[in-house]
């Protein structure tokens, strides 16, 4: 059974920095791309960031470009997002998520339960 | 950016009607890169449609999605008390950079 857990959310200033983890089992996770994706208190869902199966392709959400760092340790089955530079409009439920399970087309598959991270001073 | 919108913003029904929602993009979209899903208060999302009208594993056969270009459909035949729920499409584009965009969902709420 796939399995994605989601920690490291917490209260952190405006301005401070945060770094979340996915663990994953259930599959070779070495095989599969993975994103991150948030969601506002009451809002929809926004995708955050991408990073390819090796870790050799990333790709982020302009809202936060430049300030998070997506990276894998696919030794640990882990995946990370490093948030700098948190801002008020940061607050949100983060998921990780793994692409799949569906060859030939894009879709999200498989989601962890979420971690909430709050900024605020 | 390809943005999604999603209509109506809120769907009152009761249990035994037809719920039909809409997702128009402002651009066509491959059918392949089109997916729903639905979410249920402090749950995650749930995978239930992806290219545009394929089921999940495990989606009953009540959910179907149809469309294609620009608009699509996510159609559930028969109301069942589980399926009241906010439902989001979601389409993968690659200009200029890859990347997901989801629709701003559809609550559908018990009348």
């Amino acid at each position: 059974e796939v399995q994605l857990v989601e920690s490291g959310g917490g209260l952190v200033q405006p301005g401070g920095s945060l770094r979340l983890s996915c663990a994953a089992s259930g599959f070779t996770f070495s095989s599969y791309e993975m994103n991150w994706v948030r969601q506002a208190p009451g809002k929809g869902l926004e995708w955050v960031s991408y990073i390819s199966s090796s870790g050799s392709t990333i790709y982020y959400a302009d809202s936060v470009k430049g300030r998070f760092t997506i990276s894998r340790d696919n030794a640990k089955n882990s995946l990370y997002l490093q948030m700098n530079s948190l801002r008020a409009e940061d607050t949100a439920v983060y998921y990780c998520a793994r692409e799949g399970p569906y060859s030939g087309y894009v879709q999200l598959g498989y989601w962890g339960q979420g971690t909430l991270v709050t900024v605020s001073s | 950016e390809i943005v999604l919108t999603q209509s109506p913003g809120t769907l009152s029904l009761s249990p035994g009607e037809r719920a039909t929602l809409s997702c128009r993009a402002s651009q066509s979209v491959s059918s392949s890169y089109l997916a729903w899903y639905q979410q249920k208060p402090g749950q995650a999302p749930r995978l239930l449609i992806y290219g545009a009208s394929s089921r999940a594993t495990g989606i009953p056969d009540r959910f179907s999605g149809s469309g294609s270009g620009t608009d699509f459909t996510l159609t559930i035949s028969r109301l069942e008390p589980e399926d009241f729920a906010v439902y989001y499409c979601q389409q993968y584009g690659s200009s200029p950079l890859p990347m997901y965009t989801f629709g701003q969902g559809t609550k559908l709420e018990i009348k």
